[in-house]
């Protein structure tokens, strides 16, 4: 099983460019998440999805859109990113959406200029 | 408003010795615990958890203390190892799925 996968594991980005950041897992796990990791902030949740189809916000969704066509994949689009942007993105998988561990992704390290 | 602390941002440990980590909690209905461990360029793995219905579970050398009435856990690592150095992050889960992290501590190993 390769896990959790994230592409890229860098990317810098302009000003107001657009990009969607992979997340795919290999465990057929219903609960996938995004994190942003920020310096003194600890991880801090994006967005999650219970199971294909199902989405919700956590405590920063904005200016990040997802979706969950798949049990599989789960993308985070940023829309016109902004340096507050810039950050260490992990996605994260787990068998259920509670009381279980989450399994992490290697992250993407994404700089906005 | 900060959910989940971790005060203290980095401890120093000798090899050998006990390193323990702290962690207090304010909300209330957080009733599943787990910690993480984080290397440079790397993804967090889960280490160790704890059900609020325990106040105590081991894994080998690392062992998860959890107090209600305090709303504080600990985590022990005997003994430490120069490996064990990384960033280890505390969190917690309630009712809503969403898990909330400290702001996580460097933990240095001195061989």
């Amino acid at each position: 099983n390769a896990g959790v996968t994230q592409t890229p594991k860098f990317q810098v980005l302009k000003t107001g460019q657009s990009m969607t950041l992979q997340c795919a897992q290999d465990m057929n796990h219903e609960y996938m998440s995004w994190y942003r990791q920020d310096p003194g902030m600890g991880l801090r949740l994006i967005h999650y999805s219970v199971g294909a189809g199902i989405t919700d916000q956590g405590e920063v969704p904005n200016g990040y859109n997802v979706s969950r066509s798949t049990t599989e994949d789960f993308p985070l689009r940023l829309l016109s990113a902004a340096p507050s942007q810039t950050s260490v993105y992990f996605c994260a998988s787990s068998y259920s959406w509670s009381y279980n561990e989450q399994f992490f992704g290697p992250g993407t390290r994404l700089t906005v200029l | 408003d900060q959910q989940v602390k971790q005060n203290s941002p980095s401890l120093s440990v000798q090899e050998g010795r006990i390193s323990i980590l702290n962690c207090d909690y304010t909300n209330s209905m957080f009733d599943y615990f787990l910690w993480y461990k984080k290397y440079p360029a790397e993804g967090p793995t889960f280490l160790i958890s704890i059900s609020s219905i325990k106040d105590k579970n081991e894994d080998g050398r690392f062992t998860v203390f959890l107090n209600k009435s305090a709303k504080h856990l600990s985590l022990h690592i005997v003994p430490s190892q120069p490996g064990d150095s990384a960033v280890y992050f505390c969190a917690a889960n309630g009712a809503n799925s969403k898990l909330t992290f400290g702001k996580g501590i460097t933990l240095s190993v001195r061989p």
